[in-house]
């Protein structure tokens, strides 16, 4: 079992419309979730960070974190084709533990 | 705020040499610095984890002696791949983590070197 999972998509979103990302990990004792978007040859550049359970809001993005089930989202209102990237969703373990385990990612692209 | 730098941001290099790529935190001081690689349409791979003034931390499989960590100052960390071959050819990504606050909590990313050997 991976350790960090995502649907590899990819996911094909109206402009305009809400983009939904999930992903879910497997060690319980996670402490930090983030997710990042990486433009096709570039390196990741972080969108925002959550580590309480609930809702998160920057903008347009929101996180979502829930512990119980394991799992994180982050939604994208009023997609835009700059938008279009394949987001990486990473884990942080417990404390003290600084790494931090990467998903696949999704590749998004919205439909102008 | 939270720049991180890296230099080259492409390299092509004969097959034996060796090639070192600088790693810096521009507007913060870093504690901890990561080394990633990506191969295309795969994942980032963390290679080590160096802090400043230490030996950096390798991760299973990566060879140390081939790919050196040095992270002399609270800003730079540098990576050494020595005597490259084809199969190093890759994406080659730092990341910094900050002092305290919000920069302690995040990893961010320098642009990323594209190492290419011949």
């Amino acid at each position: 079992q991976k350790e960090v999972e995502q649907n590899s998509g990819p996911l094909s979103v109206p402009e305009g419309a809400i983009a939904s990302l999930n992903c879910t990990y497997s060690d319980r004792g996670s402490q930090s979730f983030f997710w990042y978007r990486q433009y096709s040859g570039k390196s990741p550049e972080l969108i925002m960070f959550i580590y309480s359970n609930g809702d998160k809001e920057d903008g347009r993005f929101t996180a979502q974190l829930n512990k119980a089930s394991q799992y994180v989202s982050l939604l994208i209102r009023d997609s835009q084709p700059s938008d279009s990237a394949t987001y990486l969703c990473a884990v942080k373990g417990s404390w003290g533990n600084e790494k931090l385990t990467f998903g696949t990612g999704t590749r998004l692209t919205i439909i102008p | 705020g939270a720049v991180v730098s890296q230099h080259p941001s492409w390299v092509i290099c004969k097959s034996g040499t060796s090639v070192k790529i600088e790693c810096r935190s521009l507007d913060f001081q870093a504690t901890t610095m990561f080394w990633y690689r990506q191969f295309p349409k795969q994942s980032l791979m963390l290679m080590a984890t160096s802090n400043e003034g230490s030996k950096a931390t390798y991760e299973q499989g990566v060879e140390k002696d081939k790919f050196l960590i040095n992270h002399a100052s609270l800003t730079l960390s540098t990576l050494t791949v020595t005597s490259a071959h084809p199969e190093d050819s890759s994406f080659y990504i730092c990341s910094a983590r900050g002092l305290a606050g919000g920069l302690a909590e995040t990893q961010y990313f320098g642009p990323g070197t594209r190492l290419l050997v011949l």
